[in-house]
């Protein structure tokens, strides 16, 4: 099955300081890839779709210029989180799709980030 | 109101107890339909999809009232590795965007 892949798996970083995650589709083409966020029990909230050459569409509430998302080649995209403070420590996730016509995503391993 | 909804639980079980979640949906124009199961700190995994004829896969079965938007998991003979948190994923007509439910959390007991 396809496979994405996602690093870090977890990080631990200073308040005010930038943090990258990237996301990749290992064995396919991702033409759309999401990013999600989840606070401890709670569910994941889809944050931003990205499509490969274009701007990253976000979600209402989500601050675009705090979270940078990039997605410059059909298998890679990547979530900055600029200067983050504690309140963005949350489990990341990141989601692809291949086949346009296909629905199913495939679901990167998520980062946990923790901003002391 | 919440796009999808499910109770949060924890639905504490025996083993071998069957057990139902439900949730539901707001967007009448939603047009597939998901559970999926997660395991602490880990990625969501999918358990099956779900159709408007209700399909089953071995203990789970899967049902969608689309007249009451509303989508079901029935899991029978309960096994402890079943214990995680349910989530049920609806993607609204004309996107590809997975909304995810609140999830349920269940816990089988031995």
């Amino acid at each position: 099955g396809a496979v994405v892949s996602q690093h870090p798996s977890w990080v631990i970083c200073k308040s005010g300081t930038s943090v990258k995650i990237e996301c990749r589709s290992l064995d396919f083409q991702a033409t759309t890839m999401f990013w999600y966020r989840q606070f401890p029990k709670q569910s994941l909230m889809l944050m931003a779709t990205s499509n490969e050459g274009s701007k990253a569409t976000y979600e209402q509430g989500v601050e675009k210029d705090k979270f940078l998302i990039n997605h410059a080649s059909l298998t890679l995209s990547t979530l900055t989180v600029t200067s983050a403070h504690p309140e963005d420590s949350s489990f990341y996730i990141c989601s692809a799709r291949g086949d346009p016509n296909v629905e199913k995503l495939f679901f990167g391993s998520g980062t946990q980030l923790s901003v002391l | 109101r919440k796009e999808v909804e499910q109770d949060p639980g924890p639905f504490n079980v025996p083993e071998g107890a069957t057990v139902a979640f439900n949730c539901t949906y707001s967007n009448s124009a939603s047009q597939s339909f998901f559970w999926y199961r997660q395991d602490c700190r880990k990625e969501p995994k999918l358990l099956m999809s779900v159709y408007s004829s209700g399909n089953e896969d071995g203990r789970f079965t899967a049902q969608l009232n689309r007249a009451s938007q509303y989508i079901s998991l029935l899991i029978r003979d309960s096994k402890l590795s079943d214990s995680a948190t349910y989530l049920c994923v609806v993607v609204p007509k004309g996107t590809y965007k997975y909304i995810f439910g609140t999830g349920t959390r269940l816990k089988v007991l031995a």
